[in-house]
C-alpha cells in the first residue's frame, strides 16, 4: 500500500550543483505532478504530467527539467540549484479528468526536503 | 491578490470543540474545491471533495461552498488532538491544475 514514494526524503546541495528528485506510484494513475512547499505560500505546481510521454509548465518551473520516464515514474532535476530552490518537493499523481471533465483529487508523497547552502 | 486566500492562523482549541476553517477564492470559474489535512513532516491527505456550491458531510467534517461569496468551509465536530494538522483548502476550474490556499495551522488540546 505504498502509494507515491519520493527519493530522497532529505538532502543538502551547494549552490550549482546538481540533483535529481525520484517519484514513483503505484496506483496506475497516469497524471503526475511536482509541487513546492514554501512557509506562507502554500503549495505551488512546478510541472506536470497529465499522461506518459507529455509534460507542461506549471506555475513556477524555472530552474526545473522534469522526465516522465514511464507510467510510474516522475523524476524533477535541479540543473544548477540555487538557495531560493531551497523547499519541500512533493511529488503527486491522480486519474485523468473524467470523461464529463470533472477533476480529479491528487494522491501525495511525503516529501522531499532540500536545502541549498 | 492570491487566487485561493486562506487564514494562516495559529488556530488552538480545546478537545471537543466545533472547528470551523475557511478560505476564499477570486476566480470565478473553480468548480471543485477540496479540502487536504497536512500532519507534520508528511504529504498532504484529501480529506474532502466537493463540486460547486452546497455541503457534504463525512463523519465528524463537513465541507461547505458558497459559490455566490466564493467562500469554502470546513467544520470539524467533536475536535480531537489527532485533528492537529495544518488544513489545506484547494480549488480549480476544468483544468486539472488545483490552487491552494497557504494553510491552517491546528492544535487541538486535550
Amino acid at each position: 500500500n505504498a502509494g507515491v514514494t519520493q527519493t530522497p526524503k532529505f538532502q543538502v546541495l551547494k549552490t550549482g550543483q546538481s540533483m535529481t528528485l525520484q517519484c514513483a506510484q503505484d496506483m496506475n494513475h497516469n497524471s503526475m505532478y511536482w509541487y513546492r512547499q514554501d512557509p506562507g505560500m502554500g503549495l505551488r505546481l512546478i510541472y506536470y504530467s497529465a499522461s506518459e510521454g507529455t509534460t507542461d509548465k506549471g506555475e513556477v518551473p524555472n530552474g526545473y527539467n522534469v522526465s516522465r520516464l514511464n507510467k510510474r515514474e516522475f523524476s524533477l532535476r535541479l540543473e544548477s540549484a540555487a538557495p531560493s530552490q531551497t523547499s519541500v518537493y512533493f511529488c503527486a499523481s491522480s486519474v485523468p479528468p473524467n470523461p464529463g471533465g470533472s477533476n480529479q483529487p491528487q494522491h501525495f508523497g511525503d516529501g522531499t526536503r532540500l536545502s541549498i547552502l | 491578490q492570491k487566487e485561493v486566500e486562506q487564514d494562516p492562523g495559529p488556530l488552538s482549541v480545546p478537545e471537543g470543540a466545533i472547528v470551523s476553517l475557511n478560505c476564499t477564492y477570486s476566480n470565478s470559474a473553480f468548480q471543485y474545491f477540496m479540502w487536504y489535512r497536512q500532519y507534520s513532516r508528511k504529504g498532504p491527505e484529501l480529506l474532502m471533495y466537493t463540486y460547486s456550491s452546497g455541503n457534504k458531510e463525512d463523519g465528524r467534517f463537513t465541507a461547505q461552498v458558497d459559490k455566490s461569496s466564493k467562500y469554502i468551509s470546513l467544520f470539524i465536530r467533536d475536535s480531537q488532538p489527532s485533528d492537529s494538522a495544518t488544513y489545506l483548502c484547494a480549488s480549480s476550474g476544468s483544468a486539472r491544475q488545483l490552487t491552494f490556499g497557504s494553510g491552517t495551522q491546528l492544535t487541538v488540546l486535550p
